[in-house]
């Protein structure tokens, strides 16, 4: 079976660090780009970042850029979002989910991770 | 950045209803457009790609339109099941941009 399933959320207090993991199974992991989006509370999907295959091209929404660092480890099919100086908005389930065919959505979704950043 | 506009944001059918939800883009995207269904407190998955191709496992009561800045998502015959979230999703330049969601509710 196809799986993706995120770990590492949790509370943080604002300023402070988290590492999310997604660990995939049931196909080829180092064959496909990898995407973070999140989801605030009551709100819609925004796309975070993505990761090429190799990890070594990553692109970052603005909002998180120079704060949030992904990253992958293909020998443990598994792909990390490193997240410093969290302020509260970032507060949000955080999804990763596979590429569609080079660029063209996401197919496979994880069951999402809550981040909560307060004081 | 794309900016994805979906409408309308809350739409309220019954079962067996045909049903379209509208997205446009503020510039050209091609056909580059997902769109996805979301159940509270689910995962979105994933509909529709390149505007019209149906992902594997879709019921064919789904189906995509469009292109450049115009785009529908229409449900032929609305069953219990699809009463949910839907979302645009451009890929046609980095960020990815989603639209703001439109709400499918039962009448």
């Amino acid at each position: 079976e196809v799986q993706l399933v995120e770990s590492g959320g949790g509370l943080v207090q604002p300023g402070g660090s988290l590492r999310l993991s997604c660990a995939a199974s049931g196909f080829t992991f180092s064959s496909y780009w990898m995407h973070w989006v999140r989801q605030a509370p009551g709100k819609g999907l925004v796309w975070v970042s993505r990761i090429n295959t190799d990890g070594r091209t990553t692109t970052y929404a603005d909002s998180v850029k120079d704060r949030f660092t992904i990253s992958r480890d293909n020998a443990k099919n598994t792909v990390y979002l490193q997240m410093n100086s969290l302020r509260a908005e970032d507060t949000a389930v955080f999804y990763c989910a596979r590429d569609h065919l080079n660029g063209q959505g996401m197919d496979v979704w994880g069951q999402g991770t809550t981040v909560t950043v307060s004081s | 950045d794309i900016q994805m506009t979906q409408s309308p944001s809350t739409l309220s059918a019954s079962v067996g209803d045909r049903v379209t939800i509208t997205c446009r883009a503020s510039q050209s995207i091609s056909t580059w457009l997902a769109w996805y269904q979301q159940k509270p407190g689910k995962a979105p998955n994933l509909l529709i790609y390149e505007a019209s191709s149906l992902e594997s496992g879709v019921p064919s009561r789904f189906s995509g339109s469009g292109s450049v800045t115009e785009f529908t998502l229409t449900i032929s015959s609305l069953q219990p099941d699809d009463f949910a979230t839907y979302y645009c999703q451009q890929y046609n330049s980095y960020p990815w941009t989603f639209g703001q969601g439109t709400k499918v509710e039962i009448k």
